[in-house]
């Protein structure tokens, strides 16, 4: 079973644009979660998505936004990049959408806002 | 808060070392989770131990729970500097939340 892919996998943007990142749960799951990762905040979770509806969301500004498909596959935005929007963003998925379950992450998309 | 918080933030030991590290929480659980984290790369899932459960091994691995301290250890025997990562708790009431993590070096 093929796993969590997210596209792309490295993306330079500059501040003001805004930015689409992808990702794939692996089939079969239909809850997908996102996280930033950065060296000073560490690991924080932006939004769970359970078809096709946002279950859970972080504390982050409504510049980030995402979406969930009806194949499952889930897309976040982000309008007017900032320079501290650089970071390591993480999809994981799981079968249903509790934390009970165990997530399978993506290897990530590494953002770099200059 | 509800999510696991890990302890230390730091550890290196050599090769052939055990490593063990900690995560405490505070509300009841259904599960813990720990996770493992190379440099710049997506989550492993680790292993997971109910709240019924006091103690699970997978491989070099053995996860202790007790849940009158609310607290985990994750213990890597014979570690190997492919060990060398960042490991991660979440349990199961976390709304999906990690700690900072213990960054783990195993120096060869």
């Amino acid at each position: 079973k093929a796993g969590v892919t997210q596209t792309p996998r490295y993306l330079i943007k500059t501040r003001g644009q805004q930015v689409t990142l992808s990702c794939s749960p692996i089939s079969g799951h239909r809850s997908v979660s996102w996280y930033q990762q950065t060296p000073g905040q560490g690991l924080q979770f932006l939004f769970e998505y359970f078809s096709e509806t946002q279950r859970n969301k972080g504390n982050f500004p409504g510049r980030f936004s995402g979406r969930q498909f009806s194949n499952s596959r889930s897309e976040m935005n982000v309008s007017t990049l900032e320079l501290g929007d650089s970071a390591l963003y993480l999809c994981a998925s799981s079968l249903e959408s509790t934390s009970y379950n165990e997530q399978f992450f993506g290897p990530g998309t590494r953002l770099t806002v200059l | 808060s509800q999510q696991g918080e890990e302890d230390p933030q730091a550890l290196s030991i050599q090769e052939g070392e055990n490593a063990t590290m900690n995560c405490s929480y505070k509300t009841s659980i259904n599960n813990l989770q720990w996770y493992r984290q190379n440099s710049g790369r997506g989550l492993v899932h680790l292993i997971l131990i109910r709240s019924n459960e006091r103690e699970k091994h997978s491989g070099r691995l053995r996860v202790t729970l007790d849940t009158s301290k609310k607290s985990s250890s994750l213990l890597i025997t014979a570690s190997r500097a492919a060990d060398t990562a960042s490991y991660f708790c979440r349990t199961s009431g976390s709304r999906l939340t990690f700690g900072e993590g213990t960054q783990l070096t195993v120096n060869p």
